[in-house]
């Protein structure tokens, strides 16, 4: 195990809501990123967190946003849900190093009808 | 832009066969890191190995070794006496070395071993 947790492990929504999903960070991490993985995909970047401020993100809506705090967990949360959220969301921590192995959590299956 | 490619969706084979997971990738980075993955039914990613650009030794651990050739932009898993609990979705990553830890990964790759 990585020590990476995720909740809730599943999750079921209606379009037009909002939803906020956790992430405690490995011990000694200070990075956190989220991923959303549609079914039969890879992972797709979606933001990173270090020290608190963002540091890079993907090609995702404003409605997808997040936070860290000081003890280094992190909240991904994503407002006016649509159909095409409906995905795994991956959370992973590391170190911020360039290049640093990324470990995951075993995610949020996230369905919205 | 970077990309990586794993172009075998899915691959079966009978246990103990060895198999081969395809990976190319694209980046105009000269220092990169490249990953795999693995991700059982559980949906949780698995950390196998970390590679970067400076070092093109081949690595193996146990019933897995890696090939990573520059000149072909390439970095293949191999599989040895394949195990019924290597069945799972293969991911190649490729991350940058800017301090970002941004990983791109491919689409995967389904390996189903057929006891």
């Amino acid at each position: 195990e990585t020590g990476v947790t995720q909740s809730p492990t599943h999750l079921i929504k209606t379009r037009g809501q909002q939803v906020t999903l956790r992430c405690s960070s490995q011990s000694g991490h200070n990075t956190v990123s989220w991923y959303q993985q549609a079914l039969g995909q890879g992972p797709q970047f979606i933001f990173q967190y270090y020290r608190e401020e963002e540091n890079g993100r993907g090609n995702f809506p404003p409605r997808f946003s997040g936070l860290q705090f000081p003890n280094y967990s992190s909240e991904l949360n994503v407002n006016a849900l649509e159909l095409d959220d409906s995905a795994l969301y991956l959370c992973a921590s590391s170190e911020l190093a360039g290049g640093e192995t990324q470990y995951f959590g075993p995610g949020t299956r996230l369905l919205v009808l | 832009a970077q990309k990586v490619t794993q172009a075998q969706t899915e691959i079966s084979v009978v246990e103990k066969e060895d198999v081969t997971l395809d990976c190319v990738y694209e980046t105009r980075d000269t220092t990169y890191y490249l990953f795999w993955y693995k991700q059982p039914p559980s949906g949780e990613l698995v950390f196998l190995i970390r590679r970067n650009s400076f070092d093109e030794q081949n690595e193996i651990s146990g019933r897995y070794s890696w090939n990573f050739q520059k000149s072909t932009s390439s970095f293949n898993f191999t599989i040895t006496a394949s195990q019924v609990v290597d069945s799972a979705v293969y991911f190649c990553a490729l991350s940058d070395d800017f301090g970002n830890e941004k990983l791109t990964f491919g689409t995967g790759t389904r390996l189903t071993i057929i006891p």
